[in-house]
């Protein structure tokens, strides 16, 4: 598609609940981020794919945060048993290697915990 | 770890003053800049982005960013701000050895309001 596409755009959960985040990247873009928007600051990364594989996961705030991306397009970010502190907009990124074109980020997710 | 500085918070202007945001990193090594928009509501978009060159980038809406490596800053300036220009603006940094996995490092973002 033209770009980034994040579904559903607005998710309430109840506390202790799992939740799955989608993310369609642009076509062809192998890399694909995941970045946690908290009310009032700047996007902080999560995760990063290179096609299938999962190369960096170090912005994983815990064990309950799960990324996937099997076939190296689609990617899900799971979080399970969640928290209110999990409360933010969930952001997806995508570029070609090196990134030289810019990341296209996607409208992200805005998810509520109560 | 890299870090992103952008010291103001809110700024407030009225239309037709000149804008300067003000954007600082840690990084020792080769960096690509990056300025991004945010506006209500949407999405994060791209103004502009250093990888090499020019260090005077000029983006899109009239944006420009000097690249200052003495001062490790890539603040972002126009000459005349518009109402539109209302938005949230966010400073971001990668390492520049053309590694795809790098990611952005953002600062903590600046939300500019223009008064008509």
């Amino acid at each position: 598609g033209a770009g980034v596409s994040q579904s559903p755009r607005y998710k309430v959960a109840k506390r202790g609940q799992d939740v799955a985040l989608r993310c369609d990247p642009i076509s062809g873009h192998v890399s694909l981020f995941w970045y946690q928007q908290a009310l009032g600051q700047g996007p902080e990364f999560l995760t990063y794919f290179q096609n299938e594989a999962q190369l960096d996961k170090s912005g994983l705030p815990s064990d309950r945060f799960f990324a996937e991306r099997p076939e190296g397009s689609v990617s899900t970010l799971k979080i399970q048993r969640t928290q209110q502190e999990d409360s933010a907009v969930y952001l997806c990124a995508s570029t070609t290697p090196g990134g030289r074109y810019g990341y296209t980020f996607g409208s992200g997710t805005r998810l509520t915990v109560v | 770890a890299q870090s992103v500085s952008q010291h103001n918070h809110h700024v407030i202007l009225s239309e037709a003053a000149s804008l300067e945001l003000g954007c600082n990193y840690s990084y020792g090594g080769t960096v690509n800049l990056f300025w991004y928009v945010q506006y209500p509501g949407q999405h994060l978009q791209l103004l502009l982005k250093y990888f090499s060159g020019d260090p005077l980038v000029k983006g899109i809406k009239g944006f420009e960013a000097e690249f200052i490596k003495s001062k490790f800053s890539f603040n972002l300036r126009k000459p005349s701000v518009q109402w539109s220009d209302t938005a949230e603006y966010f400073c971001a940094v990668k390492e520049g050895n053309n590694n795809a996995g790098n990611m952005l490092t953002f600062g903590g973002g600046t939300r500019l309001m223009v008064k008509p």
